[in-house]
């Protein structure tokens, strides 16, 4: 079964500080992997797309990593700002015949406090 | 800006009546655009493929004759809500990818209530 785990559901930290997000998935055929920011009331804004070769893949303070032989990535943000207070998204892309096929996770709310 | 374009942003409407939302693809032609549908604290659920000139492809569980999708043309899908009724309430969202590319771009949403 197709699925996108995300972790933690939800967390809480301090301005300035490093945090990192965490998606598992089993999906297959494999295509591709994203990241979405989603603010509350808004749609998903693309962060970063990641190809099975990717390894790494940076978007100013979001670096996503991609490990395609466990099956997990991670969203690391750097020096957070008020405004990364938003919703993370991890979402993979599989190949179903002529079809691609978005699996969901259900997303990390992220909340940064001053 | 904005490369897909949604409206109306938000729309009350009375329990028993339609509501059309747009979804607009703003400098590219989407010959396949998606519906969702997110409830609050929830994550994005697919609601159809919209297919420019043929049918909509509906995902399990969502009812084709209650959401009815139009894709008159290569920049505009509209999903109607019909007899719309207050568990019908949500955030409406859509997205179109952009051909031969892994781009995928999102509107800003629609929240429908229906009282």
């Amino acid at each position: 079964k197709n699925q996108v785990e995300q972790s933690p559901q939800s967390l809480i930290i301090l301005e300035g500080k490093n945090c990192t997000l965490q998606c598992n998935y089993t999906v297959s055929p494999f295509s591709n992997l994203r990241w979405y920011k989603q603010d509350t009331g808004r749609g998903p804004v693309s962060l970063t797309i990641m190809t099975f070769s990717e390894n790494t893949k940076s978007n100013g303070r979001y670096t996503a990593t991609l490990d395609a032989d466990t099956k997990q990535s991670s969203l690391h943000i750097t020096a957070s700002q008020l405004s990364d207070s938003a919703s993370y998204i991890c979402v993979v892309s599989a190949n179903v015949g002529n079809n691609r096929k978005l699996i969901w996770g259900l997303g990390t709310s992220l909340a940064v406090n001053p | 800006g904005a490369v897909v374009s949604q409206h109306p942003s938000w729309v009350i409407c009375k329990s028993g009546t339609s509501v059309k939302i747009e979804c607009r693809s703003l400098d590219f032609q989407a010959t396949t655009m998606f519906w969702y549908r997110q409830f609050p604290k929830q994550s994005l659920m697919l609601m159809a493929t919209s297919n420019e000139g043929s049918k909509a492809t509906y995902e399990q569980g969502v009812e084709k004759d209650k959401f009815l999708i139009n894709h008159a043309s290569l920049t505009l899908s509209t999903l109607t809500v019909t007899s719309a009724h207050p568990e019908d309430s949500s955030f409406y969202i859509c997205s179109a990818p952009r051909a031969g590319g892994n781009t995928i771009y999102f509107g800003e949403g629609s929240w429908l209530t229906v009282v």
